[in-house]
């Protein structure tokens, strides 16, 4: 079965732009969380969504933010880039909303902020 | 607060030879923990965890962690590296039960040399 897919896997943006990036978690996968990887801060998470609902959020600005659509697929979205924002951002799917670990993560979405 | 500690930053091994990547967390429940791993371009992929029982978890690709409540370690380990081992891991706590977010760790990328 088709892993999570995401999209686009690499743009680039110029300060002050916004962007979206789209997640497909894998088939009857209900629970999609964001994380955001850099060189310096590492793996953080943003945010997670079950069932249309952000169950969980991050420690990051009102600048990201996300949904889930009833088809289980998510977007986020970063408003105002900045150039911090430049980062490998990483879907995960899951069966449960509760923690069991079994994240499928897709292969990323590279954004460059100029 | 939960955290995660990597001390080993970069692992150079030869083809061959055994491996142990140190993990240690920091949480103020039972844990759940997990190891994941990260080849380049790629996303992150699920190569054990731990939620109770057996101390000694085996894993995909030849994979084995021990948890050690007394040290908060969950170190992983593998008797015979490939060359294809070559990537980044990561070891990550979550809350048992909790939300599909984990805490990473900064990663340690391993190196195998012929």
């Amino acid at each position: 079965k088709a892993g999570v897919t995401q999209t686009p896997r690499y743009l680039i943006k110029t300060r002050g732009q916004q962007v979206t990036l789209s997640c497909s978690p894998i088939s009857g996968h209900r629970s999609v969380s964001w994380y955001q990887q850099t060189p310096g801060q590492g793996l953080q998470f943003l945010f997670e969504y079950f069932s249309e609902t952000q169950r969980n959020k991050g420690n990051f600005p009102g600048r990201f933010s996300g949904r889930q659509f009833s088809n289980s697929r998510s977007e986020m979205n970063v408003s105002t880039l900045e150039l911090g924002d430049s980062a490998l951002y990483l879907c995960a799917s899951s069966l449960a909303a509760s923690n069991t670990g079994e994240l499928f993560f897709g292969e990323g979405s590279r954004l460059t902020v100029l | 607060a939960q955290s995660v500690t990597q001390p080993d930053i970069h692992i150079t091994v030869s083809e061959g030879a055994s491996l142990e990547l140190r993990c240690n967390y920091s949480y103020g429940a039972t844990p759940y923990l997990f190891w994941y791993v990260q080849s380049p371009g790629q996303g992150l992929q699920l190569l054990l965890k731990y939620f109770s029982g057996d101390t000694l978890v085996q894993g995909i690709k030849g994979f084995e962690a021990e948890f050690k409540r007394s040290q908060s370690s969950f170190n992983l380990r593998k008797p015979s590296v490939h060359w294809s081992d070559a990537a980044e891991y990561f070891c990550a706590v979550g809350a048992l039960g909790g939300a599909n977010n984990l805490f990473f760790g900064t990663g340690t990328r391993l190196t195998v040399i012929p």
